[in-house]
């Protein structure tokens, strides 16, 4: 089985409608990311989460709001999609140890296309 | 604040030729530098790391050695194969380990029989 899983994997939907991608994770890693990949640009962070009680904004959070309901889950969220926001989203998850690098592990993505 | 500039592509290849993917970074204090791979239709997995200057980091034949003197952890591999057809991230940590990592754009490489 997967270490960390994204629902739906693809997904079609209608300008102003609210959707939620979904990440769940079995690494028992306390830190989760939500990224976007859009040609040509790279990944760009969206929201990441250290533990279930912290949430913060990462480059481009507007439009975009998230939920870290367990350690193992961590939604995404766009509240009125628009077409801009079709791309490949990926959560990735990490764990704080006791090096200070911070290697992080992807799921397979989300293709998302607002119409 | 940390960023990473990584070669543009796309990269085409020959099979067996020899590859390099330029990556720089910026920061303050001792990053860790990493190179993700991202096969078709898949999520980004890491390929290799270095935690400290000189490290060199290794995997399926591709090596980067992390040069603290020139910010750089350039990608190379001696004889690419069709399967290595994939964009290439490089990334970097922050020495405090607290902050999320941070992506070059990626370089796409497509090697050819």
């Amino acid at each position: 089985d997967a270490d960390v899983t994204q629902t739906p994997r693809n997904r079609i939907t209608k300008t102003g409608k609210r959707i939620m991608l979904e990440c769940s994770q079995t690494k028992g890693h306390d830190r989760m990311y939500w990224y976007r990949q859009d040609p040509g640009l790279g990944l760009r962070l969206i929201y990441y989460s250290f533990d279930v009680k912290d949430i913060n904004k990462g480059e481009i959070s507007d439009g975009y709001s998230v939920s870290r309901q367990a350690q193992a889950k961590f939604s995404l969220s766009l509240e009125s999609a628009i077409p801009n926001q079709t791309a490949l989203y990926f959560c990735a998850t990490s764990q704080r140890g006791t090096i200070t690098y911070n290697e992080q592990f992807f799921g397979p993505g989300t293709r998302l296309t607002v119409l | 604040g940390n960023s990473v500039t990584q070669m543009e592509g796309p990269v085409t290849l020959s099979e067996e030729a020899f590859l390099t993917i330029n990556c720089t970074y910026t920061a303050t204090g001792y990053p860790s530098l990493f190179w993700y791979v991202q096969y078709p239709g898949e999520g980004l997995q890491l390929l290799l790391k270095a935690t400290k200057a000189d490290d060199k980091g290794s995997n399926k034949g591709f090596e980067a050695t992390y040069r603290k003197e020139t910010t750089s952890f350039h990608l190379e591999k001696g004889s690419v194969q069709v399967s290595d057809s994939a964009v290439y991230f490089c990334a970097l940590s922050g020495n405090s380990g607290n902050t999320p990592l941070v992506f070059g754009k990626g370089t796409r490489l497509s090697v050819i029989a």
